[in-house]
């Protein structure tokens, strides 16, 4: 059972666009939801992440909208660089982080110049 | 910031043989430390986590007693493959948590079973 769905699979934007990933949860339990980005042969480094009581949380150009009625949230990437091409995980644990984490499958960014 | 490592970040082994895994946190005490699996082009999985001092928490259908995890520190914790084989050739990540909710990953461990 796949407790956080990821999509799209791999996705391309050309550069200055804005890429959106979705990611839909089934456990209610879940209360800490980060994104991660990860490099080929790199370990994932954290970007930003929310917690269900806020609904939007922005950190430069990474945003995340979050709909808790819908088990749902998103990451959105503004003026998506060709440095942004990468594999980004979003992710979600009980206990506010403190336990471990579940991972979408992931979504293959390419940022085109 | 917060820094992970891990050793060897790459370890080639004959099947049969055990290998370990190190995973230190350089700047801060890791009140818990998590293990993770990633087999190519796939998501993680977590295998386990562990809590300095106490036996490590496992995942349903991660075998104990081939991955065998120590926790001797509130900075290192260790992962050994017992008995390798080709199957378990992977890219295995630890990840620390200091209390907060972040948990800080390490750059990972290519395992490669001949």
């Amino acid at each position: 059972q796949q407790q956080v769905k990821q999509s799209p699979q791999s996705l391309i934007v050309q550069k200055g666009g804005i890429p959106i990933i979705n990611c839909a949860y089934e456990n209610t339990a879940f209360d800490y939801f980060p994104w991660y980005q990860q490099f080929p042969g790199k370990g994932p480094a954290l970007l930003i992440a929310i917690r269900p009581d806020v609904s939007e949380k922005k950190e430069g150009r990474f945003t995340i909208s979050f709909n808790k009625s819908a088990k749902q949230f998103s990451l959105h990437i503004m003026d998506s660089q060709p440095g942004d091409s990468a594999t980004y995980f979003c992710a979600a644990s009980i206990g506010g982080g403190a336990d471990g984490l579940t991972f979408g499958k992931g979504t293959h960014l390419i940022i085109q110049p | 910031g917060a820094v992970v490592s891990q050793h060897p970040s790459r370890v080639i082994c004959k099947s049969g043989t055990s290998v370990k895994i190190e995973c230190r946190s350089l700047d801060f005490q890791a009140t818990t430390m998590f293990w993770y699996r990633q087999f190519p082009k796939q998501s993680l999985m977590l295998m386990a986590t562990s809590n300095e001092g106490s036996k490590a928490t496992y995942e349903q259908g991660v075998e104990k007693d081939k991955f065998l995890i120590n926790h001797a520190s509130l900075t290192l914790s260790t992962l050994t493959v017992t008995s390798a084989h080709p199957e378990d050739s992977s890219f295995y990540i630890c990840s620390a948590n200091r209390g907060s909710d972040t948990q800080y990953f390490g750059p990972g461990t290519r395992l490669t079973v001949l």
